[in-house]
């Protein structure tokens, strides 16, 4: 049991370039999200996910896709990187959208862009 | 909306005293409180959650939280700090409201314990 699994750890990218950062989960979580950690500022939310199929945008979703064709995959594309989104990100999911579950984190992407 | 707070961006504390770390919170519906722990270079791992009921929340490592209704609060609390619990902790809400899907986290509390 893996839990929830971020890949790359690390990246660096130019300005301009797309990524996608991955997310798998392996618990059967019906509710996924990606936040970006930035100093001072704690986690912010990008985008979440209630269920296969569907997504919503959080506090900061400008700059981001997502997708989410099975339960166990929640991947995020910048479709333009830009140094503004140099940041530490991380998925995390929980058991269903109930408002009394906790979330489980993956060990986060470290993405620069130069 | 919902909005928490983290009024202290750093605690310090000695070894074998009590810990205070504190949060509060705003939310339309009932709140759904979270504590959340960093070490670096790691994900949060979760700490505790206040749902309904006792006031005073008891969670992992020894750590437990106080519900205040009243002062829309939920300070994180210890009775003898380890210098293995210096860490970033994270308060998290959630609003029970019919709908509402997004936990909002505050801006993080860096606990420093001092041998």
């Amino acid at each position: 049991n893996a839990g929830v699994t971020q890949t790359p750890k690390f990246q660096v990218l130019k300005t301009g370039q797309s990524m996608t950062l991955q997310c798998a989960q392996d618990m059967n979580h019906e509710y996924m999200s990606w936040y970006r950690q930035d100093p001072g500022m704690g986690l912010r939310l990008i985008h979440y996910s209630v269920g296969a199929g569907i997504t919503d945008q959080g506090e900061v979703p400008n700059g981001y896709n997502v997708s989410r064709s099975t339960t166990e995959d929640f991947p995020l594309r910048l479709l333009s990187a830009a140094p503004s989104q140099t940041s530490v990100y991380f998925c995390a999911s929980s058991y269903s959208d109930s408002p009394n579950q906790p979330q489980h984190f993956g060990d986060g992407t470290r993405l620069s862009i130069l | 909306a919902q909005s928490v707070a983290q009024p202290e961006d750093q605690v310090n504390v000695a070894e074998g005293n009590p810990l205070t770390v504190k949060c509060t919170y705003s939310v339309s519906g009932n709140p759904y409180l979270f504590w959340y722990v960093q070490y670096p270079n790691r994900g949060l791992q979760f700490l505790l959650k206040y749902i309904t009921g006792d006031n005073l929340v008891k969670g992992s490592y020894g750590f437990e939280a106080e519900f205040n209704k009243s002062q829309t609060s939920f300070h994180l609390k210890k009775p003898s700090a380890l210098v293995s619990d210096s860490a970033l902790y994270f308060c998290a809400v959630r609003d029970g409201e019919r709908g509402t899907y997004k936990y909002i986290f505050g801006t993080g509390t860096r606990l420093k314990v001092l041998a």
